[in-house]
């Protein structure tokens, strides 16, 4: 079965440091790659989506890596802030195709402050 | 706009009882979607809709059915509720006229079966 592997599975972070999230997918013929953002007790909301048409795309203090070869992508978030301890979701699809994603196991991200 | 929401927003029912989880956009989206989330699991597709007229399963659609009953609304049905269905479920949809990929989701419905 088609998996997109994240990892870590939990993670904290001191107010002003860098996290990191990390991806793995298998279908090669995946071409979207979106990050989603879920705070506790609501849906989670698209935060930054990629194509494979570059390696790296940053909005704001959030920047995705792609690395098309070893088919695995990041998501960064510097100077982290207590405001963004969420969970946060990787995802992969192929655009158009119903739309369907394949979703990562999701990260739970702690900023202390 | 609403986006889209969900009825209702939390629901207890009890082993071989039935309900229908309610969802609507109104962003003009082609696809709608159904999903768990229970911890530790992510979230699992239960079933899509492309298009009006079509459904289709995802990952877990056993013990679940789905009316895509216009292009707005979207509903789920357990049919006789079981313990393992106990989680949070979510609604989304995506594919307006400009064809986007982003998934737009619902706020959820906690379900408890006891």
């Amino acid at each position: 079965q088609q998996q997109v592997k994240q990892s870590p599975q939990s993670l904290i972070v001191q107010k002003g440091g860098i996290s990191i999230i990390n991806c793995a997918y298998e279908n090669t013929a995946f071409d979207y790659f979106p990050w989603y953002q879920q705070f506790p007790g609501k849906g989670p909301a698209l935060l930054i989506a990629i194509r494979p048409d570059v390696s790296e795309k940053k909005e704001g203090r959030f920047t995705i890596s792609f690395n098309k070869s070893a088919k695995q992508f990041s998501l960064h978030i510097m100077d982290s802030q207590p405001g963004d301890s969420a969970t946060y979701f990787c995802a992969a699809g192929r655009a158009g195709n119903n739309r369907k994603l394949i979703w990562g196991l999701g990260t739970s991200l702690a900023v202390n402050p | 706009n609403a986006g889209v929401t969900q009825t209702p927003k939390f629901q207890v029912l009890k082993t071989g009882q039935s309900m229908t989880l309610q969802c609507a956009q109104d962003m003009n989206h082609n696809s709608m979607y159904w999903y768990r989330q229970d911890p530790g699991m992510g979230l699992r597709l239960i079933y899509y809709s492309a298009s009006e007229g079509t459904t289709d399963k995802g990952e877990v659609p056993n013990g679940y059915n789905v009316s895509r009953l216009n292009k707005r609304e979207f509903s789920l049905r357990l049919e006789s509720a079981a313990p393992s269905q106990t989680s949070v479920y979510f609604c989304a949809s995506s594919g307006g006229l400009a064809g986007g990929d982003e998934q737009f989701f619902g706020p959820g419905t906690r379900l408890t079966v006891l």
